[in-house]
């Protein structure tokens, strides 16, 4: 089963804004990570953040978690056509580092 | 370059044909792990391997089976009795970072 669900399924926005995509789950975790998949490819790990941080940051990306609310946020500023791609938020589960994914966002960026 | 090697990348397979996907890993990692994903679906978790000549299975292991007999490959075998098995493979390894992912196996039926 799919511990994470995101929202929104596809996006699509103008090169320069930023975008915005929302993850839910269900059971408590150790951390929340995302991920990025091009096309046709495997997943390219973006970020971690763990259960008794709030916020953290990487570049452009920002990364917010409510473990109250068992939610995350990743907000891509000033986006780029090469920021097009799907994005996966995975939870870890307590044993075997096994990750659970969402669905993913489908991000597309027009020049 | 340190990473992880998926082959072939393009498989089909015949009707009651047992077919093997390779996943080899020159980053000294540990753990292993196979995915399955469908069009316009996150990943789902087949097979792991913790050390090697160890595995468990994941969430959804009927019709696959792995084996784990040097660290640097973690092969996937999905038999005949698997009814559906049209779907990218993803294979994955991980050390004290976070997972690194091979490129993937597009399996087809033919």
């Amino acid at each position: 089963s799919q511990q994470g669900e995101e929202d929104p399924q596809a996006l699509s926005i103008q090169e320069g804004e930023n975008a915005t995509m929302n993850c839910s789950y269900k059971t408590s975790i150790n951390n929340l990570q995302w991920y990025r998949q091009n096309s046709g490819r495997g997943l390219v790990h973006l970020i971690l953040i763990r259960s008794n941080e709030r916020e953290k940051h990487s570049g452009r990306l920002r990364v917010t978690l409510d473990t109250s609310k068992k939610s995350s946020s990743l907000l891509i500023t000033a986006s780029r056509a090469a920021d097009t791609a799907s994005y996966f938020c995975a939870t870890d589960r307590a044993a075997g580092n096994k990750l659970t994914f969402g669905g993913g966002t489908r991000v597309l960026v027009k020049p | 370059d340190g990473g992880i090697t998926q082959s072939p990348k393009y498989l089909f397979r015949k009707e009651g044909q047992n077919v093997t996907l390779s996943c080899e890993q020159n980053l000294n990692h540990d753990a292993m792990y196979w995915y399955r994903q469908d069009p316009g679906q996150g990943l789902r978790l087949i097979y792991y391997s913790q050390i090697v000549n160890d595995f468990q299975k994941g969430d959804i292991a009927e019709g696959y089976s792995v084996s784990r007999e040097k660290k640097e490959s973690f092969p996937l075998t999905v038999t005949s009795a698997q009814k559906n098995p049209t779907a990218f493979y993803l294979c994955a390894s991980q050390g004290a970072g976070p997972q690194h992912f091979g490129d993937g196996t597009r399996l087809s039926i033919l």
